[in-house]
């Protein structure tokens, strides 16, 4: 199986601030990875799949680069409503799997 | 525009089974593969398995073979899941989510408490 890390497991940022997520493959995945939002009680949002593509009506503040092991998503011009729990999850092979996920609290 | 609407919360004893149903509409039934993933509280995501209903076919992760089935009714543009011999850690919610090979939409989850 594909192990996803994601780093850190949480971060606290202003608003307006920018924040960078990790994500790593433990194996090469090319650019099959996407990136989901949850918020508290709610299913997951798809933000970014093929590492950079953000999906249908996602605002552009959101960015995704990376390519083989290495991801990262960044969030730029915080709000108070991007404050979520952040996941990776990577869909090359079965099974697909997911990061343990990176909570992010805005100040 | 497309939906995907679960079935409601479930609660059982452990060593039972349950039988989640997920509802698509808004789109072409078969040309979309349909996933389970689930979450346990206060956890992360859970791949869980995959339908393909073009393809006849339906593939889970291998810590569940031989206690999931994933099934379908292409007349009812339904997809069902069922997981049986249950235990305190198949608590959880239990979402399905649309691909082509990349997810898109998600259903709204149910729940499912196991407990004695």
């Amino acid at each position: 199986d594909v192990q996803m890390t994601q780093s850190p497991s949480s971060l606290s940022a202003s608003v307006g601030d920018r924040v960078t997520i990790t994500c790593r493959a433990s194996q090469g995945i090319s650019n099959y990875l996407a990136w989901f939002q949850q918020k508290p009680g709610k299913a997951p949002k798809s933000l970014i799949y093929g590492a950079s593509t953000l999906q249908s009506g996602v605002p552009s503040k959101f960015s995704g680069s990376g390519s083989g092991t290495d991801f990262t998503l960044t969030i730029s011009s915080l709000q108070p409503e991007d404050s979520a729990t952040y996941y990776c999850q990577q869909y090359k092979t079965y099974p697909i799997t997911f990061g343990q996920g990176t909570r992010l609290e805005i100040k | 525009q497309v939906h995907l609407v679960q079935s409601g919360a479930e609660v059982r004893k452990p060593g039972a089974s349950v039988k989640l149903s997920c509802e698509a509409s808004g789109y072409t039934f078969t040309t979309y593969y349909l996933h389970w993933v689930r979450q346990a509280p206060g956890q992360g995501l859970e791949w869980m398995g995959v339908i393909n209903p073009s393809g006849d076919s339906a593939t889970s992760a291998q810590r569940f073979q031989g206690r999931v089935t994933m099934t379908w009714d292409t007349s009812t543009r339904t997809v069902f899941m069922d997981l049986s011999s249950l235990t305190s850690e198949d608590t959880a919610v239990y979402y399905c989510a649309r691909a082509s090979n990349r997810f898109d939409y998600w259903g709204q989850g149910t729940l499912v408490t196991v407990s004695s």
